[in-house]
């Protein structure tokens, strides 16, 4: 069964303490992997997607990477407003299209 | 990207009556998904509703309950109808802006409270 799975689901950090989120799948064919900010309630905020093992993406404090089995999210030198759940999301084959399977997500709080 | 805004942002209901959520982007897209955020959960795709046929629904979710519209490329409506507590979720419609790419935008979502 396809499955997405995000750890921690939740991660207390200082500000300035660097540290990263997981997200681990496994589905039968990766189409593409997303990341996605959101702020307690609002709609979730496109950050990136990956297509492929080895590939990184790069904004600002964040910093996404691939493999064949899991995707993790960086965070260097984190700032209060960095505090947000962070989802993660992998498009998979599905008959004859594509699905979206969708991680619970890590809430990720910054302390000052 | 896309902006995309919805109507109402939230709404306290009685039980058993109807909603109608609008979403209204700012440019012609031809894919729009409907998604359900259950409290501390993660999103469920409730339908796809592309312009000009019926919308799709995923397991679980049925056009008695869940009535779509799409009448044009900027604009599309869900209803959730004869509502109970367990419909009190946040509901949320995104865009493909690009048919070659498979990131999605999305809105600020609907609070719905059912009482």
């Amino acid at each position: 069964e396809d499955q997405v799975t995000q750890s921690p689901e939740a991660l207390r950090l200082q500000e300035g303490e660097s540290s990263s989120l997981n997200c681990s799948y496994t589905v039968s064919g990766l189409r593409g992997l997303f990341w996605y900010r959101q702020d307690p309630g609002k709609g979730p905020e496109f950050l990136f997607t990956l297509y492929s093992a080895g590939e990184e993406k790069e904004k600002e404090r964040l910093k996404a990477t691939l493999t064949k089995k899991e995707s993790f999210l960086h965070i260097t030198a984190p700032k209060p407003e960095d505090s947000a759940t962070y989802l993660c999301a992998v498009q998979a084959p599905k008959d004859s299209n594509y699905q979206l399977i969708w991680g619970a997500g890590t809430k990720l709080i910054i302390k000052p | 990207s896309a902006v995309i805004s919805q109507k109402p942002s939230r709404d306290i209901c009685q039980r058993g009556t109807s909603l109608t959520i609008q979403c209204q982007v700012d440019s012609q897209v031809t894919m729009m998904f409907w998604y359900r955020q259950q409290p501390g959960q993660s999103l469920t795709l409730i339908a796809t509703a592309n312009q000009g046929s019926e919308a799709t629904y995923e397991s679980g979710f049925v056009i008695d309950k869940f009535p779509i519209s799409r009448p044009n490329l900027t604009f599309s409506t869900l209803t959730v109808s004869n509502m109970s507590p367990e419909d009190s979720s946040i509901y949320l419609c995104s865009v493909k802006v690009q048919l070659s790419t498979d990131t999605q935008y999305f809105g600020p979502g609907t609070r719905l409270t059912v009482l």
